[in-house]
């Protein structure tokens, strides 16, 4: 089993509709949870952090957390074309060491 | 410089030869990473320092690949006797925060091809 798994996609969706991206995590000690982007060529960049279990809302972006299940979300709401990328969920130990699912690849058609 | 720095951006190399990869964090991040990403996949960890030490070395896939950091900022990733599967874009990061995984800030990442 791999430690964070996504569904690699692609997830299609219209411009305007709500994204909706999928995390599950093995270690019930992980600690904090990231969502990056990713765009092709482009090096990560982080858009939401989560650390207690709820919902955590920024702009049109809501992480998700539920630690019993060991599940993680994002949600985009009004989905823009420019918010294709590659989303890559991270989860964190205590100690730091930050571990990557592979990615969902996000197309958001107009 | 504002941001990580990794250098070189593009490496191509024969089977065989060694490689060195520099990463330069931001200045005052206390803890750096060093990922693989291959094409078309996820990032996978290789090795993460806290100041010059690293309290985690799982990752690196081989006794070929080792790394280094000096003065709590610079390191290198060096590979020994690179092989083709080697190939893939190497990704630093660092971080401010220490514990709980902060917020990572990458460099653009080397890109190595190895023939």
């Amino acid at each position: 089993q791999k430690e964070v798994e996504q569904n690699s996609g692609p997830l299609s969706v219209p411009e305007g509709a709500i994204a909706s991206l999928n995390c599950t995590y093995s270690d019930r000690g992980s600690q904090s949870f990231f969502w990056y982007r990713q765009y092709s060529g482009k090096s990560p960049e982080l858009i939401m952090f989560i650390y207690s279990n709820g919902d955590k809302e920024d702009g049109r972006f809501t992480a998700q957390l539920n630690k019993a299940s060991q599940y993680v979300s994002l949600l985009i709401r009004d989905s823009q074309p420019s918010d294709s990328a590659t989303y890559l969920c991270a989860v964190g130990t205590s100690y730091g060491k930050l571990t990557f699912g592979q990615g969902t690849i996000l197309t958001v058609h107009p | 410089g504002a941001g990580v720095s990794q250098s070189p951006s593009n490496k191509v190399t024969e089977k065989g030869k060694d490689v060195e990869l520099r990463c330069d964090p931001i200045s005052g991040h206390t803890a750096l990473y060093w990922y693989r990403q291959s094409l078309g996949q996820g990032l996978e960890f290789l090795i993460y320092f806290q100041g010059n030490s690293a309290p985690d070395k799982s990752g690196l896939p081989s006794d070929r690949f080792s790394a280094e950091r000096t003065g709590g900022s610079v390191s290198t990733l060096t590979i020994q006797r690179t092989q083709q599967e080697d190939s893939a874009v190497y990704l630093c990061a660092s971080s401010l925060r220490r514990g709980r995984g902060g917020e990572l800030f990458f460099g653009e990442g080397s890109r190595l091809t190895v023939l």
